[in-house]
């Protein structure tokens, strides 16, 4: 069990730029989730994954953002055309469907300058 | 829909001594759980504890410990024999019975001092 991996740690882009991070979960969860935490803030919930199927989506979640779970393994999360508002930590999750907790990455800083 | 409040922004504590940290809630299903994530500088949230609603015990892991009082809707989280390494921030979270997703609160900053 090598935990949840999130890649990159740190992302500066500047506004209009398009940016992607990858989540990689443990091997044998299929659900799959992103968060958003910004500063002084708890994580908000941005999307779900059972396996390959994006179950829910957020309000949050703009039509300038999409995710991906192409074989139910990782995901990718890009967001286009930055603006400074998407300047935050996004967290991604992975958890069995049963009941169990989630298991959280690292997570990705994202700066919009 | 589910709802958590963190009220205590921020927390201290003397290395040794105990520690509560409160938590509301609100939510609209009967059959829900509750955690508590701790989150230190490294940022991976981790889980502390949880509390499944039907359960009338409080959990309990080594020094953490709930208060959980359903009708009151709190569910608090007491820290004994606090230790350097417990410093962080701290959430509250809840998810329906129905529902994988996640609400938390704000989160509480707790300082350790030695």
């Amino acid at each position: 069990d090598t935990g949840v991996s999130q890649d990159p740690r740190h992302k500066i882009t500047k506004r209009g730029q398009n940016v992607t991070f990858r989540c990689d979960p443990i091997s044998e969860h299929n659900r799959l989730y992103w968060y958003r935490q910004t500063l002084g803030q708890g994580p908000e919930f941005l999307t779900y994954f059972q396996n390959e199927a994006q179950l829910e989506k957020s309000r949050l979640l703009s039509d300038r953002f999409s995710a991906e779970r192409p074989k139910g393994s990782f995901s990718t999360l890009e967001i286009q055309r930055t603006e400074q508002g998407d300047s935050a930590m996004y967290l991604c999750a992975s958890g069995t469907p049963y009941n169990s907790p989630l298991h959280f990455g690292n997570g990705t800083r994202l700066t919009v300058t | 829909a589910q709802t958590v409040t963190q009220s205590q922004p921020e927390m201290s504590v003397q290395e040794a001594e105990t520690v509560t940290l409160s938590c509301t809630y609100d939510t609209s299903e009967s059959d829900y759980y509750l955690f508590w994530y701790k989150q230190p500088p490294s940022r991976q949230m981790i889980l502390v504890i949880r509390q499944e609603a039907y359960k009338q015990q409080n959990a309990t892991e080594n020094r953490f410990s709930v208060n959980f009082q359903k009708a009151a809707k709190s569910f608090s989280l007491k820290i004994s024999d606090s230790q350097l390494g417990d410093a962080a921030m701290y959430f509250c979270a809840s998810r329906g019975g129905s529902n994988y997703k996640l609400t938390f609160g704000k989160g509480t900053l707790l300082t350790v001092n030695p």
